[in-house]
């Protein structure tokens, strides 16, 4: 099945600053998905990717997804306190895949 | 419009007990998705199901576990004799089509801590 791998696992970040968290699978995916799950909380949708080379944004935040469909990346910009929580990259076939996650913790 | 229910949010059992999770789907979704996350980990897939049918099973242990989506009522998995490893949060997800680029939502899951 897809193996999914995450980094960084932990993020520490200022606030304001920007970081990046990277995602890499080993087989060619067919589209990925980005989850945040906020601390005892449960993955709540954030995107979906699915063409090669695809950029989306969302206010602060840019996904992207690579040109052999293989890796992903989503930047946070000016981080919030509101940003913490751990983020997944998910590939999924029907069932998702989930990487470890990069938690994101935010000093004000 | 309520979302994917899950019950109960927290459950305690001791070794040996069994432990039954129930989820009910999004309001038009007919397939449903449990996965397990231990501390400090990501999600692991355990088992597809849509309305009377299990369609993907390879992620659920062979002994113990068990799921469930009958026609009527919500989908349920049971651990049977659960062990201290069985400690871990349970999320349901449901989705309306059940392919590839279908959008999972999850509930707010059921967290086993076996004593």
């Amino acid at each position: 099945g897809q193996q999914v791998m995450q980094i960084p696992q932990y993020q520490h970040v200022q606030e304001g600053e920007d970081f990046t968290t990277y995602c890499n699978s080993s087989t060619t995916l067919s589209n990925i998905q980005w989850y945040k799950q906020r601390p005892g909380g449960h993955p709540v949708f954030l995107i979906q990717l699915v063409k090669s080379g695809e950029v989306k944004k969302q206010k602060r935040l840019t996904f992207q997804f690579g040109e052999a469909k293989k890796n992903s990346s989503l930047h946070i910009t000016a981080t919030q306190t509101t940003d913490v929580g751990t983020y997944f990259c998910a590939g999924s076939d029907y069932k998702l895949s989930f990487g470890a996650g990069t938690t994101v913790t935010v000093r004000a | 419009n309520a979302g994917v229910m899950q019950n109960p949010r927290h459950l305690v059992r001791r070794r040996g007990q069994e432990a039954r999770l129930r989820c009910s789907p999004m309001k038009g979704h007919s397939h449903v998705y449990w996965y397990r996350q231990l501390p400090e980990e990501g999600l692991k897939f355990m088992v597809y199901l849509q309305k009377e049918n299990i369609i993907d099973e390879s992620g659920m242990p062979k002994e113990r576990f068990s799921a469930e989506f009958p026609k009527e009522g919500p989908s349920i998995l049971r651990i049977q004799q659960v062990v201290r490893g069985d400690s871990a949060a349970y999320f349901c997800a449901s989705s309306p089509k059940g392919g590839p680029t279908d959008t999972q939502y999850f509930g707010p899951g059921t967290r086993l801590t076996v004593l």
